[in-house]
């Protein structure tokens, strides 16, 4: 099952906007991530959040995480071109005994069109 | 350099074959991971392995086969019980760690049924 779920599907906007993108989650989690994947390549991590934190920065990403809501979002400040891509949030789910052992499950994704 | 790579970029299967992708890190990561995407999908889990010779299922493991005897390589095999194995597959690998660290990808397979 997903846990993650984006959203919107698909966002596009101008050159020089914002663009704030949401993820949902349904269990505990140790921490949520959010990835960037460029068309047909692998997936680049872009941000992690654990789950004593708020909120986090990082240049022009910003993100957000309410476990009481168990959703965090992404905001890309001043868009640009180049930032056209899907992204994704992951949760990180313990499983087994093993100290630090982790399942790391990802959601649908936003696809992101910025539009020069 | 360090990273993770995946062999080959493109794969083509006939029907009823078994194909294996190959998956190799040199940045020492304890888990490693197999995702399936179809187009214009998030990424579903096939299998993960925390430590040499464990590995679990992940939620589509059926028609798909691993192993971990290496800590570097954590090859995938699509067996021909895999139904629809047309997809993208992306391998993984990450530090463990009580408070969370990033993943790496690879670049991915393409694997067409011909």
């Amino acid at each position: 099952s997903q846990q993650g779920e984006e959203d919107p599907q698909a966002l596009s906007i101008q050159e020089g906007e914002n663009a704030t993108m949401n993820c949902s989650y349904k269990t505990s989690i140790n921490n949520l991530q959010w990835y960037r994947q460029n068309s047909g390549r692998g997936l680049v991590h872009l941000i992690l959040i654990r789950s004593n934190e708020r909120e986090k920065h990082s240049g022009r990403l910003r993100v957000t995480l309410d476990t009481s809501k168990k959703s965090s979002s992404l905001l890309i400040t001043a868009s640009r071109a180049a930032d056209t891509a899907s992204y994704f949030c992951a949760t990180d789910q313990s499983f087994h005994l093993i100290q630090g052992a982790q399942k790391l499950v990802f959601g649908q994704g936003t696809r992101l069109t910025i539009n020069p | 350099d360090g990273g993770i790579t995946q062999s080959p970029k493109y794969l083509f299967r006939k029907e009823g074959q078994n194909v294996t992708l190959s998956c190799e890190q040199n940045l020492n990561h304890d888990a490693m991971y197999w995702y399936r995407q179809d187009p214009g999908q998030g990424l579903r889990l096939i299998y993960y392995s925390q430590i040499v010779n464990d590995f679990q299922k992940g939620d589509i493991a059926e028609g798909y086969s691993v192993s971990r005897e290496k800590k570097e390589s954590f090859p995938l095999t699509v067996t021909s019980a895999q139904k629809n194995p047309t997809a993208f597959y992306l391998c993984a690998s990450k530090n463990s760690g009580t408070g969370g660290t990033e993943a790496f990808f690879g670049q991915g397979t393409r694997l067409t049924v011909v």
